[in-house]
Formats: C-alpha cells, structure tokens, sequence
C-alpha cells in the first residue's frame, strides 16, 4: 500500500528553536511537495523536490531518495510559523498528477 | 496574479439541497484540481481536470457530486442532494502544464451540511 507517514503529529517550540518534521513513504516517488496550512487558512505550496535540498529563507528541504526520506526544517522558529506542515508525494509508476498527503505535522512556537 | 480564487468561502446549508463551489484557477494554468479536506480522512483528491477536460473523477465520492470546467478560467463542484456527512472544506488547485508541478490552492470554502 502506498503510505506516507510524518513524524510528529504534533511539535511545541520556543520561539528561536530549530525545528525538524520529518515525512517517510513506503515506496518509490516522482517527487515530494511540503506544504503549509495555518489555523482555518488556506494551503501554500513550500518545495516540491525529487532530489536533494532546497532552501527558501529560514527553511530547509531535504530528501534522501534511497532510505525514501524527507526532512523539513526551520531555522530560528517564530511563532508565525506555527501552521500544520504536509508532506505529499507522487509515487512512481503512477498518475504525476496524483498526491498521497501525509496526516500533517501540527507546529506550535511559542514567544 | 491573484492566485486561485473560490466562493462562497463559507456555505451553511441545509440536508437535501443544493450546493454549488465556484474556483477560479490562476490565468494561464491547465491542469485544475478539487480536493477534499476533513480531521477523519484529510486531503483527498476528488477530481482533476486537464486543459478543460475531466482526466481522473476516480475520487468523487458518488453520483451526488458532479464537477465541470466549461472553460479554462472557471470550474464548478456540485453536490445534489448534500448530506451531513459532505461537511469538510473544499479546496480548488491549479498548476501550470502536465507532470510534476507544483500547485496553488485557493483560500478554500469551509462547508457545513445540517
């Protein structure tokens, strides 16, 4: 079965904390898109990434396609960032339109 | 641009009736995207259109819900006759060309079915 897990579920900060969400799937990926979601909002696309990093101000995308692993990361935490953080993939073989979204990372920063 | 538009953002209604979602994708964009977001079951994929035309409607739920897109600058997801249980909130995506893209999601409307 095609699953992607995140880990936490749920992550508490200081504010100027370095934070990490990791995401891992079961089978090979097209690629893997981070997105973010704040409280009763709408959703941003952060990364889509195949291979390697990506790094858009303070956060941090990283893949590692043979052990099918994503980190996100965010430096210097503030608590705008608090948000619910999804990974979602396209696994190969299949349709690349298609995401498979993990459950999501809910990230609280406190001030 | 103004990024992918959606109306109403918030829709009351009651068991039985109609509801119609509005999603306007970001200009020059041709593939579109309708999604499903509940606590239960999170985002699913409903229905995905490609230069106007329905390519996979393997995640609508049932023959209640119906989506068009009469052309490239507007779509609609109707639910006839709405049930509770098709309360969530529905979210409109659009990407540019085929393949790996990254998508935009509009602000989404949040429906409550009593």
């Amino acid at each position: 079965k095609n699953e992607v897990e995140q880990s936490p579920q749920n992550l508490t900060a200081q504010e100027g904390e370095f934070i990490t969400i990791n995401c891992s799937y079961s089978v090979g990926i097209s690629a893997l898109h981070w997105l973010q979601q704040h409280p009763g909002g709408g959703i941003v696309s952060l990364f889509m990434l195949s291979s390697g990093k990506k790094k858009h101000g303070r956060l941090i995308a990283t893949i590692n396609i043979q052990e099918k692993h994503s980190s996100l990361h965010i430096t210097a935490s503030h608590p705008r960032d608090s948000a619910v953080y999804i990974c979602a993939v396209t696994f190969s073989g299949g349709s690349n339109y298609k995401l498979t979204f993990g459950k999501g990372t809910l990230l609280t920063v406190n001030p | 641009d103004a990024g992918v538009i959606q109306s109403p953002r918030h829709e009351v209604t009651e068991m039985g009736q109609e509801v119609t979602l509005r999603c306007k994708p970001i200009s020059g964009h041709n593939s579109l995207f309708w999604y499903r977001q509940t606590m239960m079951r999170g985002l699913e994929l409903l229905i995905y259109f490609n230069n106007n035309v329905p390519i996979d409607d393997s995640g609508m739920p049932e023959d209640r819900f119906s989506a068009k897109m009469p052309n490239a600058s507007f779509s609609t997801l109707k639910i006839q006759p709405s049930e509770p249980r098709d309360s969530a909130v529905y979210f409109c995506a659009s990407s540019a060309g085929t393949g790996e893209r990254e998508q935009y999601f509009g602000p989404g409307t949040r429906l409550t079915v009593t």
